[in-house]
C-alpha cells in the first residue's frame, strides 16, 4: 500500500520568513496530493491541493511542488505569519482509491 | 452551516465499558471515514463507508466496529475499549472518496483507563 514520509517533524521560523515541508509517496499510481492545516483543537482543514497533471501551484503565499519521476512534493509557505503556527499534514491517493494516506505532520512554530 | 459533528468531544472511560462517538453530516455527502490521529503517527483510517450500508475496513480496525445506517450518520463503536484505543479520533465526509476534500469534524479525544 502507499507510504508518506514526511519531514521535518517540527519547524520553528521568524515571522516573515519562508517555511518548506516535504513529503515523499511510495505508490508511483498516486495522482492527488493534498495538504491539510490543523489548528490547536480544530479538525484538519484542506488548505491546497495538485494533481499528477501539474508541476506547481500557488494560491497567495502558499505554493505545493510536486516531483513525480521522484515521488515527492513540497509545501512552500512564504511571508510566514503567527496565523500559519499549526501542524501541517500531506497525504496522497488516487482517483477510484478509497483513502487518503497521511504523513506524520510537521508542527510548524512562527515566532512573532 | 456546512459540518461534521462529533459528540463527545471529550471521553474518559474505562477499559471494557461500551461506548459510541457519533458522527454527523449536512452536506450530503456518500462518503464518511473515521481516523485516529497519535503522535508521530499521522492519522489512520479505520473504517470508511461509501453510501448506506456499505462499509470497509481502514488501515486500523481492529477494536472498532461502524454502522451506516442513513447517509448523514457514522457512528464509531468501541465494544471493548482498551488503553490502547486511547487517541484523538476525528470523522470525516466527502463526496470525491479518496481523491476529494475531506471535510474533518472538530475531533474527539478518547481516554481510556
Amino acid at each position: 500500500g502507499e507510504n508518506v514520509e514526511q519531514h521535518p517533524s517540527t519547524l520553528s521560523v521568524q515571522e516573515g520568513d519562508s517555511a518548506v515541508i516535504k513529503c515523499t509517496y511510495s505508490d508511483s499510481a498516486s495522482n492527488y496530493f493534498p495538504w491539510y492545516k490543523q489548528e490547536l483543537g480544530k479538525g484538519p482543514q484542506l488548505i491546497i491541493d495538485i494533481r499528477s497533471n501539474v508541476g506547481e501551484k500557488k494560491d497567495q503565499r502558499i505554493a505545493v511542488t510536486l516531483n513525480k519521476t521522484a515521488k515527492h512534493f513540497s509545501l512552500h509557505i512564504t511571508e510566514t505569519q503567527p496565523e500559519d503556527s499549526a501542524v501541517y499534514f500531506c497525504a496522497a491517493s488516487w482517483a477510484g482509491r478509497r483513502a487518503l494516506t497521511f504523513g506524520s505532520g510537521t508542527r510548524l512554530q512562527v515566532q512573532p | 452551516e456546512a459540518q461534521v459533528t462529533q459528540n463527545p468531544r471529550y471521553l474518559i472511560t474505562v477499559t471494557g465499558k461500551k461506548l459510541t462517538v457519533t458522527c454527523s453530516q449536512n452536506m450530503n455527502h456518500e462518503y464518511m471515514s473515521w481516523y485516529r490521529q497519535d503522535p508521530g503517527l499521522g492519522l489512520r483510517q479505520i473504517y470508511y463507508s461509501m453510501n448506506v450500508e456499505v462499509t470497509d475496513k481502514g488501515d486500523v480496525p481492529e477494536g472498532y466496529k461502524v454502522s451506516r445506517k442513513e447517509k448523514r450518520n457514522f457512528p464509531l463503536i468501541l465494544e471493548s475499549p482498551s488503553p490502547n484505543q486511547t487517541s484523538l479520533y476525528f470523522c470525516a465526509s466527502t463526496t470525491g472518496g479518496g481523491a476529494g476534500e475531506l471535510f474533518f469534524g472538530e475531533g474527539s479525544r478518547l481516554t481510556v483507563l
